[in-house]
């Protein structure tokens, strides 16, 4: 079982362009969330996706924006990059129940 | 509002117990959790435990929960130096489910 995977590993953008990542989820799991993780912080709630559709939403601004295909591996868009978006974004799949997510190495924006 | 408090730092000699410690703020949470990231890596699920419960044991972890004093730790026996590491504290508010409120972390440094 591969888990939760993540591409790319480690990204640079110029500010104002926009970037794609992407998550392929635990087999069996139904359930995408995705999180920010600054240097030194928590990860912080973006958004979670099932069946199709934006579920939760976090405190994050309309520039974040995501999709869920129907093998259920998610994309994160997030456009007019600002130099404060440098940060590890981590996916976690999940299926219903007590056992939390399982949680991808995270894909490493840096925003120059 | 929600908050999860940890203190970041903890330094223990090898084959000390370690604890560390975490206050939340939501008397709704519904399943607490606790998860450990290496350096450069994803977030890897240890323990978590369901709000109506006071201990949960699972090998070398402990888990206490006071939910009066909405207060969570995470006992670690017989620490080893690859149990150096960050320690996150979480809570889900809405069920298994719901997004995860983490703290900022703990760093737990083990010296040999």
């Amino acid at each position: 079982d591969a888990g939760v995977t993540q591409s790319p590993t480690h990204l640079i953008k110029t500010r104002g362009q926009q970037v794609t990542l992407r998550c392929s989820p635990k087999s069996g799991h139904d359930t995408v969330s995705w999180y920010q993780q600054a240097l030194g912080q928590g990860p912080q709630f973006i958004f979670q996706y099932y069946e199709e559709e934006e579920r939760q939403r976090g405190n994050f601004p309309d520039r974040f924006s995501g999709h869920q295909f129907p093998n259920y591996s998610s994309e994160l868009n997030v456009n007019a990059l600002l130099l404060g978006d440098s940060a590890l974004y981590l996916c976690a799949s999940s299926l219903d129940g007590p056992q939390g997510y399982t949680f991808g190495s995270g894909t490493r924006l840096t925003v120059v | 509002g929600e908050d999860v408090e940890q203190s970041l730092f903890l330094s223990v000699r090898e084959g000390d117990s370690s604890v560390i410690n975490c206050t939340y703020t939501d008397s709704s949470s519904t399943y607490l959790y606790w998860y450990k990231q290496e350096p450069g890596a994803g977030l890897q699920l240890l323990t978590y435990i369901f709000s109506n419960m006071d201990m949960k044991q699972d090998q070398r972890l402990t888990v206490l929960l006071n939910k009066k004093d909405k207060h969570l730790s995470l006992r670690i026996a017989d620490t080893q130096t690859g149990d150096s590491a960050i320690y996150f504290c979480a809570e889900s508010i809405r069920g298994s489910q719901g997004n995860l409120i983490f703290g900022k972390g703990t760093k737990l440094s083990v010296k040999p």
